[in-house]
């Protein structure tokens, strides 16, 4: 499985914009690159996800590299509900696992008033 | 929409107990799987199902079964509790259609403690 790389942590300051970054070097040219997130003591939860081109929806943007070697997730105002653990994960949909996502240890995004 | 639900949502055991984790999706999804969260920890997959009646292991299957009863469930086992099973587990589901591009839905959690 092709593997990403993460900050360890990040802060923002609310009703800023956030870019979370993340690297996969290694990213096959089916693996669509996806983002959840956890909030505290919650499972995780499903951002946003791409292939190639970038993608948004009512939750954040998603921008990805022309050589998909790497994505940042952009949250275009955080919030204090936005700290959270950010996952970027690459899903394989033809390969023998199904599609099985394999988390990493994630971005934790504090967000400060 | 229920969405996946888990039960129970907390649990203590004593070293050498069994006991089954369920759960169910409301949302004709093909595949499920089982993830176990240590503190400070990412997600780990323990078991997969692709589609009912097939299930294959993931990261950390030893010390676990599971059980696709049917579309909706997907249970996981533990035969003999270890201390080291102590975790928050969580089941997901994803695919409607057999499409493996879409979002996993997970559940809210079950917290084990293994005494």
């Amino acid at each position: 499985d092709a593997k990403t790389t993460q900050p360890n942590s990040m802060e923002s300051n609310e009703e800023e914009p956030v870019h979370l970054p993340c690297n996969h070097s290694t990213i096959s040219g089916t693996d669509y690159i996806h983002w959840y997130r956890q909030l505290p003591s919650q499972g995780p939860e499903y951002v946003i996800h791409g292939l190639t081109s970038n993608v948004n929806n009512r939750m954040a943007s998603l921008a990805i590299a022309e050589d998909r070697k790497s994505s940042t997730l952009i949250l275009h105002r955080a919030t204090l509900r936005d700290a959270a653990v950010y996952y970027c994960i690459l899903r394989d949909p033809f390969s023998g696992n199904t599609g099985k996502l394999i988390f990493g240890q994630g971005t934790t995004l504090q967000v400060k008033p | 929409n229920a969405g996946v639900t888990q039960t129970p949502k907390f649990q203590v055991l004593k070293t050498g107990q069994s006991m089954t984790l369920q759960c169910a999706q409301d949302m004709n999804h093909n595949s499920m799987y089982w993830y176990r969260q240590d503190p400070g920890m990412g997600l780990r997959l323990i078991y997969y199902s692709a589609s009912e009646g097939t299930t294959d292991k993931g990261e950390v299957p030893n010390g676990y079964n599971v059980s696709r009863l049917n579309k909706r469930e997907f249970s996981l086992r533990l035969e003999s509790a270890a201390p080291s099973q102590t975790s928050v587990y969580f089941c997901a589901s994803s695919d409607l259609g057999g499409i493996n591009t879409g979002e996993l839905f997970f559940g809210e959690g079950s917290r084990l403690t293994v005494l």
